[in-house]
């Protein structure tokens, strides 16, 4: 069965630091990886994705690097603020489709 | 703009009764939708995606189902609802690999 893992379960950081979230998987018929951001009582918002293709891809203080042959991309938030607490799912989608599998999700919190 | 919009935004319903939930797009054409449902502090499970008016493919084998009527329009319902069915339940909208999901309804079975 088709699986992302991600870790950790929960996360807390200082304010201006940095936030790192991992994702693992292992079937290789994957070819896009996004990162979503939850609110509670709130549906998920697309932060930032990418294809396997490119190793690294950034937007603003948002960074996904992602290894190939590791089987493993990450979400590095640089500069966290309290406004980044909340959680933060990673997902992955099977090549020739349009569906997802998301990882079980990362409960980020930022100390003022 | 692309607008999705879902309701209720909240439903407490009885054991044993019907469910129908509501989910529209606007602002793009032919879109793939999707259900998913979220339980308490956990992952999205994808329940019906649909790729076209009539064309549902379910996912998890259970009491609910799916229809969509036309081309922005996607219905979630269940003939008979369980305790279990209770959760968070989200739309989501692609034209190509990103997804953009809606406000959500957050159903609580009694």
């Amino acid at each position: 069965q088709q699986q992302v893992k991600q870790s950790p379960q929960s996360l807390i950081v200082q304010k201006g630091g940095i936030s790192i979230i991992n994702c693992a998987y292992e079937n290789t018929a994957f070819d896009y990886f996004p990162w979503y951001q939850q609110f509670p009582g709130k549906g998920p918002a697309l932060l930032i994705a990418i294809r396997p293709d490119v190793s690294e891809k950034k937007e603003g203080r948002f960074t996904i690097s992602f290894n190939k042959s590791a089987k493993q991309f990450s979400l590095h938030i640089m500069d966290s603020q309290p406004g980044d607490s909340a959680t933060y799912f990673c997902a992955a989608s099977p090549a020739g489709t349009y569906k997802y599998i998301f990882g079980t999700g990362t409960r980020l919190k930022v100390l003022a | 703009s692309q607008t999705i919009h879902q309701w209720p935004a909240t439903l407490v319903q009885p054991v044993g009764s019907p469910l129908s939930l509501e989910c529209t797009v606007e602002g793009t054409s032919n879109p793939n939708l999707y259900w998913y449902r979220q339980a308490a502090g956990r992952g999205l499970q994808l329940l019906f995606y649909s790729v076209g008016i009539g064309q549902i493919s379910s996912e998890v084998p259970q009491n609910l189902s799916a229809s969509r009527p036309q081309d922005r329009q996607f219905i979630l319902s269940s003939k008979k609802l369980l305790l279990s069915d209770s959760g968070f339940y989200l739309c989501a909208w692609s034209v190509h690999y990103e997804q953009y999901f809606g406000p959500g309804t957050r159903l609580t079975v009694t």
